[in-house]
């Protein structure tokens, strides 16, 4: 079984201002890691995703994640936010991609919001 | 390109009436399908799930089903709603890397 813990609920930044959002997971078996964003009554977007290789990941929007096996967390950064960045963001993880179709782990979400 | 679009973007509904959401995807074929629902204030919950045609697989026992009557088409069903159906429903298809692609999203209010 897998699962993920998003530590922050809410985290309000000024603008401009680098932020941290942070994920972490817990399985027994290697894993794919990705976020999505998801602005006010809009469906859920891909940000980024790990499958394998580099541990920095890049994503759109000027994000990045990055993957640490160790302490087992996908902590998604950004070195400058904009106001509209304000948004959900989701940090989920998948199983091998064998097996299962029901295998995507959802964390509860982080809330964003981008102070002027 | 692969696109997923569901309808009705918004509906209220009274109590005990039937409910019915729809889901189509483009571009793609033999996708599995997934329907999400976030209450308010809530994380995502994965409902049903659908590796083919007529294939379903329920995550939580409630008031909803699903069916799936073509490679493309996933629907999302009530026969009588309560109040706490009320929320933000979401199909989503699953992608060749393990990711999700959602759909814009449908909320339903309960009244």
């Amino acid at each position: 079984a897998q699962s993920v813990t998003q530590l922050d609920s809410q985290v309000p930044v000024f603008e401009e201002a680098p932020v941290e959002l942070r994920c972490n997971y817990s399985s027994s078996v290697s894993v794919y890691l990705f976020w999505y964003v998801q602005y006010p009554n809009q469906g859920l977007q891909l940000l980024l995703k790990y499958l394998s290789g580099s541990t920095l990941v890049k994503g759109i929007n000027g994000f990045e994640a990055e993957f640490n096996k160790s302490q087992t967390s996908f902590h998604l950064r950004k070195p400058s936010v904009h106001i509209s960045d304000t948004a959900e963001y989701f940090c989920a993880v998948s199983g091998p991609l064998s097996g299962s179709a029901r295998q995507l782990t959802f964390g509860s979400g982080t809330q964003l919001t981008v102070l002027p | 390109s692969q696109t997923i679009h569901q309808w009705p973007a918004t509906l209220v509904q009274p109590v005990g009436s039937p409910l019915s959401l729809e889901c189509t995807v483009e571009g793609t074929s033999n996708p599995n399908l997934y329907w999400y629902r976030q209450a308010a204030g809530r994380g995502l919950q994965l409902l049903f799930y659908s590796v083919g045609i007529g294939q379903i697989s329920s995550e939580v026992p409630q008031n909803l089903s699903a069916s799936r009557p073509q490679d493309r088409q996933f629907i999302l069903s009530s026969k009588k709603l309560l109040l706490s159906d009320s929320g933000f429903y979401l199909c989503a298809w699953k992608g060749n890397t393990g990711e999700l692609f959602f759909g814009e999203g449908s909320r339903l209010t309960v009244l």
